[in-house]
């Protein structure tokens, strides 16, 4: 069975300093994992995903995350924060395929971004 | 651009009412998907489908049930409307190629209210 669990329910930031949401991981097979984000009023919609290959992931709006196995983490990170970063970030895990391979989101990470 | 949409933003029922939450997407997506979603509890899969008039049940789908008639469209039935299913539901939908690694694009979300 896979579980994610997001460190902070909230983190607040200055605008331009760094960013880091921490994600960890369980899983019984390799994972596949995501950060969704969501918006004020909006739904989700995803910044990134690591499935296989390079253990650095990029995604929009200047975000990234590293996949490191040893340490069953997937944080996100972004070197310099912006007052249209406020959002709720979301982590996530996939088994992959089959019937157990629905994603399995964290209780979410709110990020306020202070100027 | 992939649009889901969601037919009410917000919804205020009486309680034991039959409930439609209706969903639709514009990118001949296989996969249609309902999620509740609960502060501090993140996002949980009620049920979701892979097909037309095809459907699994998530991690919580006691209290609903699910209609698929077309690709496009993917209904969510509260069939006697409960308190305690006052929440926001977020539907999503996917293309069925790599499974459940495949980007999920949501909708806006209907923040429902049982009295």
């Amino acid at each position: 069975a896979q579980s994610v669990t997001q460190l902070g329910s909230h983190v607040s930031v200055s605008e331009g300093a760094l960013v880091l949401l921490r994600c960890n991981y369980s899983s019984s097979v390799p994972p596949y994992l995501f950060w969704y984000v969501q918006y004020p009023n909006q739904g989700l919609q995803l910044l990134l995903k690591y499935t296989t290959g390079a253990t650095l992931v990029k995604g929009i709006n200047g975000f990234e995350a590293e996949f490191k196995k040893s340490e069953t983490s997937f944080h996100l990170t972004k070197p310099s924060a912006h007052m249209s970063d406020a959002a709720e970030y979301f982590c996530a895990v996939s088994a992959g395929g089959g019937s157990q391979g629905n994603l399995i989101f964290g209780k979410g990470t709110k990020l306020s971004v202070k100027p | 651009d992939v649009k889901v949409t969601q037919s009410s933003r917000y919804l205020v029922k009486r309680t034991g009412e039959k409930v439609f939450l209706e969903c639709v997407q514009d990118m001949d997506h296989e996969n249609m998907f309902w999620y509740r979603q609960d502060p501090g509890l993140g996002l949980r899969l009620i049920y979701f489908s892979y097909d037309v008039k095809m459907k699994e049940k998530g991690d919580i789908p006691e209290g609903y049930s699910v209609s698929r008639e077309k690709k496009e469209r993917f209904s969510l039935i509260l069939e006697s409307a409960s308190t305690n299913q006052t929440s926001m539901y977020l539907c999503a939908s996917n293309e069925a190629g790599g499974g459940w690694i495949e980007t999920q694009y949501f909708g806006p979300g209907t923040r429902l209210l049982v009295l």
